[in-house]
């Protein structure tokens, strides 16, 4: 069972910007653990997004962006592409390394 | 480049012990620094956090899995493995082998997954 919500399902036209939550608790986003993010293509395997709250790997385009807030995070994504459609995931540390529930992004 | 590949049956009876095989190339795991990691992903995409290996022995293991879980590594063949024991209808998921940075929380990059299924 995920301790970390998302909204299942987000869309977009292409161009727009899009948001996706993921809420905490003072046990792992509100305790200061860093919140990451993944981006899971259909078929594929999760990669790695956002790193460290904010940071993006090399390689990864600034349309996408991270940020926190007590106990969430918000990974918006401006500029929508096609190739944007897949599921996100965001992660953090509780007792454990925790994942969210995951949202699928579906640009219309 | 690191590159991580699964492998393994893809069918496990009940009650028996599930067992994969993370081969890595592009870099020995047995350099320090890295954790060796394995995350499922069952069918309904829900994520979760199996466990680690580092410094080719030592271990962490999610505490709801601790007690049917092991994860070895055979630094000769530059490979990781998964045990685990008992395993039940809710094992069933894409198991995916992954490396964590040691000073980081994040874990980058993947293997494909392996998809296994446990049923009679």
């Amino acid at each position: 069972q995920s301790v970390l919500t998302q909204p299942p399902s987000v869309s977009g036209a292409p161009g727009q910007r899009v948001t996706i939550s993921c809420t905490g608790s003072s046990s792992n986003i509100g305790a200061g653990y860093a919140v990451l993010w993944y981006q899971q293509l259909p078929g594929r395997a999760p990669k790695l997004l956002i790193y460290g709250d904010s940071n993006r790997p090399s390689g990864v385009p600034d349309r996408f962006s991270g940020s926190r807030s007590g106990t969430s995070a918000s990974l918006a994504i401006t500029g929508l592409q096609a190739e944007d459609e897949a599921d996100y995931y965001c992660q953090s540390y509780d007792t454990t390394y925790v994942f969210g529930t995951g949202t699928k992004v579906t640009v219309l | 480049q690191v590159q991580l590949q699964e492998s393994g049956p893809g069918l496990v009876k009940p009650s028996q012990t599930l067992s994969l095989t993370c081969t890595v190339s592009g870099g020995p795991i047995s350099s320090g620094g890295f954790y060796w990691s394995w995350i499922r992903q069952f069918p309904g995409k829900g994520l979760e956090w199996i466990g680690y290996i580092y410094n080719s022995g030592n271990t962490y293991y999610n505490p709801s899995l601790k007690t049917r879980v092991l994860i070895s590594a055979d630094t000769s063949k530059n490979q990781f493995s998964l045990r685990l024991n008992y395993v039940t209808a809710a094992d069933t998921a894409v198991y995916y082998c992954a490396r964590r940075p040691g000073e980081e929380d994040w874990f980058d990059p993947w293997g494909q997954g392996t998809l296994v299924t446990v049923s009679s």
